[in-house]
């Protein structure tokens, strides 16, 4: 099954931009996933899906804010302007074969 | 605006079984192209995959936890149900029911429910 790798933390200014990543294993790099924020105390919102071509859709009433990008096994998620609440923790999210998996998470922290 | 509500208990006994129910409202749990799954996350810790079923019943489990798990739909009730047998301190976690889609390749969880906190003490 797919691997995602994640890095455990970031920092970024209020009003800057920041680009998170998630790695897929080598062997599942054309692969899919989806990003999903975890704001402190809250339950998980799904913020997009994101294809290997660096296509991606956005759920609903997500900010403009958010992008999405890829390179090779690399899955961006960018979000720039940064504002306080978007200090949370950021997972990534793939599947094969009937089966879910999800990086460590990134907790990202705005200064 | 599709809704996803976990009730159960929130302590349960070592080595007894959790069971708790996800009751989805503003959508139909037997609509086509929709899974629906349950996800954990100890306090402190990550996001784990328990399982997945579709409304006729088909179900997948993660591997790590296939040996203790069953997932069950009731579509007249709109709801899908998760057990989790011989629990230990170990399973104490938030617990998420969530939504899956399911087109064009695309398999990811799209809407997910408040979560619930189960403790498992003595």
């Amino acid at each position: 099954q797919p691997v995602l790798t994640q890095s455990s933390s970031a920092s970024a200014s209020l009003g800057s931009s920041v680009k998170l990543t998630c790695t897929l294993s080598s062997w599942h790099s054309s692969y899919i996933i989806a990003w999903h924020q975890q704001q402190p105390g809250k339950a998980p919102r799904y913020l997009m899906k994101l294809e290997s071509s660096g296509s991606y859709n956005k759920g609903s009433g997500v900010p403009d804010r958010f992008s999405g990008s890829s390179s090779g096994a690399d899955r961006y998620l960018t979000i720039s302007n940064l504002q306080s609440e978007d200090e949370a923790d950021y997972y990534c999210e793939t599947w094969d074969s009937n089966i879910w998996v999800f990086g460590g998470g990134t907790k990202l922290t705005v200064l | 605006q599709l809704q996803l509500q976990e009730s159960g208990p929130g302590l349960v006994r070592p080595s007894e079984t959790l069971s708790l129910t996800c009751t989805v409202s503003g959508g139909s749990i037997s609509s086509s192209g929709y899974y629906w799954g349950w996800i954990r996350q100890p306090p402190g810790k990550g996001l784990e995959w328990i399982g997945t079923i579709y409304y006729s019943g088909s179900t997948y489990y993660n591997p790590s936890l296939k040996s203790r798990v069953t997932i069950s739909v009731d579509t007249s009730k709109n709801q899908f149900s998760l057990q989790l047998t011989s629990v230990t301190a170990a399973d104490t976690a938030v617990f998420y029911c969530a939504r899956h889609v399911s087109y064009s390749g695309a398999r990811h969880l799209d809407y997910w429910g408040q979560g619930t906190l189960v403790t498992v003490s003595s």
